[in-house]
Protein backbone atom coordinates (compact mmCIF):
# COMPACT_ATOMS: atom_id res chain seq x y z
CA UNK A 1 0.00 0.00 0.00
CA UNK A 2 1.03 3.61 -0.63
CA UNK A 3 1.69 5.88 2.43
CA UNK A 4 2.86 8.86 3.16
CA UNK A 5 5.16 9.78 6.02
CA UNK A 6 5.98 13.44 7.66
CA UNK A 7 8.82 12.41 9.89
CA UNK A 8 8.22 15.44 12.63
CA UNK A 9 4.20 15.81 14.20
CA UNK A 10 5.45 19.42 15.36
CA UNK A 11 8.53 21.83 14.46
CA UNK A 12 9.46 25.05 16.65
CA UNK A 13 11.75 27.65 15.07
CA UNK A 14 12.59 31.26 15.51
CA UNK A 15 12.04 33.80 13.35
CA UNK A 16 14.57 34.86 10.35
CA UNK A 17 15.81 30.85 10.61
CA UNK A 18 15.69 27.97 8.27
CA UNK A 19 13.31 25.32 8.21
CA UNK A 20 13.11 22.16 6.65
CA UNK A 21 9.65 20.09 7.10
CA UNK A 22 10.70 16.58 6.12
CA UNK A 23 8.24 14.00 4.27
CA UNK A 24 8.97 10.12 2.59
CA UNK A 25 6.37 8.41 0.46
CA UNK A 26 6.37 4.50 -0.63
CA UNK A 27 4.68 3.88 -3.24
CA UNK A 28 5.53 0.84 -6.46
CA UNK A 29 4.62 3.21 -8.94
CA UNK A 30 5.49 6.37 -10.22
CA UNK A 31 3.97 9.46 -8.01
CA UNK A 32 3.20 12.88 -8.00
CA UNK A 33 3.88 14.97 -4.98
CA UNK A 34 2.53 18.18 -3.59
CA UNK A 35 2.94 20.36 -0.46
CA UNK A 36 0.18 22.16 1.10
CA UNK A 37 -0.34 24.96 3.96
CA UNK A 38 -3.48 24.93 6.06
CA UNK A 39 -4.05 27.77 9.00
CA UNK A 40 -6.13 27.56 11.57
CA UNK A 41 -10.03 26.63 10.99
CA UNK A 42 -9.14 26.91 7.26
CA UNK A 43 -8.73 25.20 4.19
CA UNK A 44 -5.77 23.63 2.51
CA UNK A 45 -4.00 26.03 -0.46
CA UNK A 46 -1.18 24.32 -2.44
CA UNK A 47 2.22 25.42 -1.97
CA UNK A 48 4.13 23.55 -4.63
CA UNK A 49 3.82 20.45 -6.41
CA UNK A 50 6.40 17.75 -8.17
CA UNK A 51 5.02 16.53 -11.34
CA UNK A 52 8.23 15.72 -13.54
CA UNK A 53 11.64 17.22 -14.77
CA UNK A 54 13.54 19.20 -12.38
CA UNK A 55 13.98 17.83 -9.14
CA UNK A 56 13.96 21.19 -7.05
CA UNK A 57 10.45 22.60 -7.08
CA UNK A 58 10.15 26.18 -5.86
CA UNK A 59 6.74 27.45 -4.97
CA UNK A 60 4.70 30.36 -3.23
CA UNK A 61 6.10 32.33 -0.30
CA UNK A 62 9.24 31.49 -0.84
CA UNK A 63 9.21 27.56 -0.15
CA UNK A 64 10.95 24.82 -2.12
CA UNK A 65 11.19 21.45 -2.17
CA UNK A 66 13.68 18.69 -3.39
CA UNK A 67 11.89 15.38 -4.84
CA UNK A 68 15.04 12.51 -4.35
CA UNK A 69 13.96 9.18 -5.44
CA UNK A 70 16.32 7.14 -4.26
CA UNK A 71 15.58 7.98 -0.64
CA UNK A 72 11.55 8.54 -1.42
CA UNK A 73 11.53 11.68 -0.44
CA UNK A 74 10.31 15.26 -0.26
CA UNK A 75 11.61 17.58 2.04
CA UNK A 76 9.68 21.10 2.19
CA UNK A 77 12.59 23.54 2.94
CA UNK A 78 12.68 27.80 3.44
CA UNK A 79 15.80 29.63 4.06
CA UNK A 80 14.26 32.38 6.53
CA UNK A 81 10.86 31.58 8.01
CA UNK A 82 8.34 34.58 9.17
CA UNK A 83 5.41 34.56 12.50
CA UNK A 84 3.09 34.14 9.46
CA UNK A 85 4.51 30.66 8.16
CA UNK A 86 2.73 29.90 11.43
CA UNK A 87 0.49 26.46 10.32
CA UNK A 88 -0.12 22.79 9.81
CA UNK A 89 1.52 21.94 6.64
CA UNK A 90 0.68 18.49 4.56
CA UNK A 91 2.80 16.29 2.39
CA UNK A 92 0.44 14.33 -0.20
CA UNK A 93 1.05 11.79 -3.46
CA UNK A 94 -1.20 10.94 -6.20
CA UNK A 95 -1.23 9.15 -9.15
CA UNK A 96 -2.49 5.69 -6.61
CA UNK A 97 -5.25 4.50 -8.20
CA UNK A 98 -5.60 7.30 -10.68
CA UNK A 99 -7.87 9.84 -10.74
CA UNK A 100 -5.44 12.53 -8.56
CA UNK A 101 -6.90 10.40 -5.11
CA UNK A 102 -4.28 12.62 -2.81
CA UNK A 103 -3.15 10.46 -0.11
CA UNK A 104 -1.95 12.43 3.02
CA UNK A 105 0.47 12.55 5.59
CA UNK A 106 -0.73 13.13 9.11
CA UNK A 107 0.93 16.89 8.97
CA UNK A 108 3.56 19.25 10.53
CA UNK A 109 2.83 22.27 12.82
CA UNK A 110 5.36 24.92 12.28
CA UNK A 111 5.57 27.22 15.43
CA UNK A 112 7.77 30.43 14.15
CA UNK A 113 8.55 32.12 17.55
CA UNK A 114 9.62 35.97 17.41
CA UNK B 1 -15.01 34.93 -7.36
CA UNK B 2 -14.50 31.27 -8.42
CA UNK B 3 -14.25 29.13 -5.57
CA UNK B 4 -15.62 25.96 -3.58
CA UNK B 5 -17.99 26.98 -0.61
CA UNK B 6 -18.55 24.66 1.73
CA UNK B 7 -21.52 25.82 4.32
CA UNK B 8 -22.07 26.17 7.30
CA UNK B 9 -18.63 26.60 8.82
CA UNK B 10 -19.57 25.02 12.27
CA UNK B 11 -22.65 22.80 12.62
CA UNK B 12 -23.94 21.03 16.13
CA UNK B 13 -26.02 17.69 15.89
CA UNK B 14 -27.69 15.89 18.42
CA UNK B 15 -26.34 12.30 18.30
CA UNK B 16 -28.69 10.19 16.53
CA UNK B 17 -29.61 12.75 14.00
CA UNK B 18 -28.21 12.34 10.13
CA UNK B 19 -26.86 15.61 8.86
CA UNK B 20 -25.81 17.04 5.31
CA UNK B 21 -22.96 19.11 4.73
CA UNK B 22 -22.85 21.34 1.63
CA UNK B 23 -20.25 21.75 -1.00
CA UNK B 24 -20.15 24.12 -3.80
CA UNK B 25 -18.09 24.86 -6.44
CA UNK B 26 -17.95 27.32 -9.61
CA UNK B 27 -14.77 25.79 -10.84
CA UNK B 28 -16.30 23.95 -13.92
CA UNK B 29 -14.21 21.07 -12.47
CA UNK B 30 -15.36 17.51 -12.94
CA UNK B 31 -13.81 15.75 -9.95
CA UNK B 32 -14.74 16.51 -5.99
CA UNK B 33 -13.62 14.67 -2.98
CA UNK B 34 -14.73 14.75 0.81
CA UNK B 35 -12.12 14.55 3.40
CA UNK B 36 -12.21 13.96 6.96
CA UNK B 37 -9.49 15.82 9.76
CA UNK B 38 -8.86 14.73 13.04
CA UNK B 39 -6.13 16.03 14.61
CA UNK B 40 -2.52 14.19 14.28
CA UNK B 41 -4.38 11.90 11.48
CA UNK B 42 -4.23 14.30 8.70
CA UNK B 43 -6.90 14.18 5.78
CA UNK B 44 -8.83 10.82 4.68
CA UNK B 45 -10.79 10.16 1.86
CA UNK B 46 -14.16 9.45 2.62
CA UNK B 47 -15.57 9.72 -0.95
CA UNK B 48 -14.87 11.16 -4.62
CA UNK B 49 -16.96 11.71 -8.13
CA UNK B 50 -15.34 12.28 -11.55
CA UNK B 51 -18.22 13.03 -13.01
CA UNK B 52 -22.06 13.97 -12.34
CA UNK B 53 -24.30 10.64 -11.34
CA UNK B 54 -21.07 8.33 -10.30
CA UNK B 55 -19.34 8.63 -6.98
CA UNK B 56 -16.73 6.26 -5.73
CA UNK B 57 -15.96 5.06 -1.94
CA UNK B 58 -12.75 5.88 -0.52
CA UNK B 59 -10.95 4.71 2.70
CA UNK B 60 -13.65 5.50 5.35
CA UNK B 61 -16.74 5.75 3.72
CA UNK B 62 -18.87 3.54 6.40
CA UNK B 63 -21.22 5.89 7.98
CA UNK B 64 -21.52 8.46 4.88
CA UNK B 65 -23.59 9.36 1.68
CA UNK B 66 -22.96 11.48 -0.79
CA UNK B 67 -25.11 12.04 -4.12
CA UNK B 68 -23.75 14.05 -7.42
CA UNK B 69 -26.38 15.06 -9.35
CA UNK B 70 -25.07 18.33 -10.52
CA UNK B 71 -21.66 19.02 -11.66
CA UNK B 72 -21.31 22.48 -9.07
CA UNK B 73 -22.59 20.47 -6.20
CA UNK B 74 -21.31 17.02 -4.07
CA UNK B 75 -23.21 17.14 -0.57
CA UNK B 76 -21.70 14.98 2.13
CA UNK B 77 -24.43 12.79 4.39
CA UNK B 78 -23.05 11.80 7.78
CA UNK B 79 -26.00 9.29 9.12
CA UNK B 80 -26.18 8.19 12.11
CA UNK B 81 -24.26 5.17 11.87
CA UNK B 82 -21.06 6.86 11.56
CA UNK B 83 -19.35 5.93 14.80
CA UNK B 84 -17.51 9.39 15.73
CA UNK B 85 -18.61 11.85 13.71
CA UNK B 86 -16.86 14.57 15.15
CA UNK B 87 -14.82 16.20 13.42
CA UNK B 88 -12.96 18.95 10.43
CA UNK B 89 -15.01 17.98 7.21
CA UNK B 90 -13.06 19.57 3.91
CA UNK B 91 -14.46 19.36 0.34
CA UNK B 92 -12.28 19.77 -2.26
CA UNK B 93 -12.47 19.58 -6.30
CA UNK B 94 -10.19 19.08 -9.35
CA UNK B 95 -10.05 19.02 -12.93
CA UNK B 96 -9.47 15.12 -14.62
CA UNK B 97 -6.43 13.84 -14.42
CA UNK B 98 -3.88 12.29 -11.79
CA UNK B 99 -1.58 15.36 -11.78
CA UNK B 100 -3.92 18.20 -11.37
CA UNK B 101 -4.05 20.42 -8.05
CA UNK B 102 -6.94 19.80 -5.43
CA UNK B 103 -8.74 22.87 -4.84
CA UNK B 104 -10.13 22.96 -0.99
CA UNK B 105 -13.08 24.69 0.51
CA UNK B 106 -13.00 26.65 4.01
CA UNK B 107 -14.31 23.19 5.64
CA UNK B 108 -17.41 22.20 8.29
CA UNK B 109 -16.44 21.74 11.96
CA UNK B 110 -19.36 19.27 12.51
CA UNK B 111 -20.16 18.46 16.66
CA UNK B 112 -22.15 15.83 17.68
CA UNK B 113 -23.46 15.85 21.31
Amino acid sequence: AQSVTQLDSQVPVFEEAPVELRCNYSSSVSVYLFWYVQYPNQGLQLLLKYLSGSTLVKGINGFEAEFNKSQTSFHLRKPSVHISDTAEYFCAVSGVGGYNKLIFGAGTRLAVHP
Amino acid sequence: DGGITQSPKYLFRKEGQNVTLSCEQNLNHDAMYWYRQDPGQGLRLIYYSQIVNDFQKGDIAEGYSVSREKKESFPLTVTSAQKNPTAFYLCASSIAGVNTEAFFGQGTRLTVV
